[in-house]
């Protein structure tokens, strides 16, 4: 099925540092979402962007919608050690229900 | 309040055998969603309901899987005549009506199939 393509993989850094991350596609998205997952639990979600071009943020965490509808970026500023997980971003087009992710950026933080 | 839980947490079957995993959504939410997330992958879409109808059920990998839900609450995934492709961890999702609404997520059934 349809998957969004997003990078890095994974990243290592160092406390304090800020992080990017983005997701692209060849299509079209009517709403962006970012989701943090710990091991052994379920997506949390983040941020939701709704409208394009669109930056929100929540905390440390900057989230932007694409102009082009077509890409969505994450930043979390001066990272900590409880941003460790999982971070999937997710479409949902026009007139559906269900959502699309990504495979996820795996964030490890040194302390 | 309660959230989103799935049972059984951790399911461990012999191929050919039959699963069942079960969804409690969150009180009151109408729309619900089961995903599929298999090792270093996203999360991918099976089935969505809305009260007791299935408007999409195109994820859905074949007519092995099934699901239904019953007064608007309570939902079950079956997976007949499970194959080792099968295992991965099955996601509940609830939102309070649907479309624009949140999703919240269960913490998942890891389904292994030996």
């Amino acid at each position: 099925g349809q998957q969004l393509n997003q990078s890095p993989q994974s990243m290592f850094i160092q406390e304090g540092e800020d992080v990017s991350m983005n997701c692209t596609s060849s299509s079209i998205f009517n709403t962006w979402l970012w989701y943090k997952q710990d091991p052994g639990e379920g997506p949390v979600l983040l941020i939701a962007l709704y409208k394009a071009g669109e930056l929100t943020s929540n905390g440390r965490l900057t989230a932007q919608f694409g102009i082009t509808r077509k890409d969505s970026f994450l930043n979390i500023s001066a990272s900590i050690p409880s941003d460790v997980g999982i971070y999937f971003c997710a479409g949902r087009q026009g007139g559906s229900e269900k959502l699309v992710f990504g495979k996820g950026t795996k964030l490890t933080v040194n302390p | 309040g309660a959230g989103v839980s799935q049972s059984p947490s951790n399911k461990v079957t012999e191929k050919g055998k039959d699963v069942e995993l079960r969804c409690d959504p969150i009180s009151g939410h109408t729309a619900l969603y089961w995903y599929r997330q298999s090792l270093g992958q996203g999360l991918e879409f099976l089935i969505y309901f809305q009260g007791n109808s299935a408007p999409d059920k195109s994820g859905l990998p074949s007519d092995r899987f099934s699901a239904e839900r019953t007064g608007g609450s309570v939902s079950t995934l079956t997976i007949q005549r499970t194959q080792q492709e099968d295992s991965a961890v099955y996601l509940c999702a609830s939102s309070h009506r649907g479309f624009t609404d949140t999703q919240y997520f269960g913490p998942g059934t890891r389904l292994t199939v030996l």
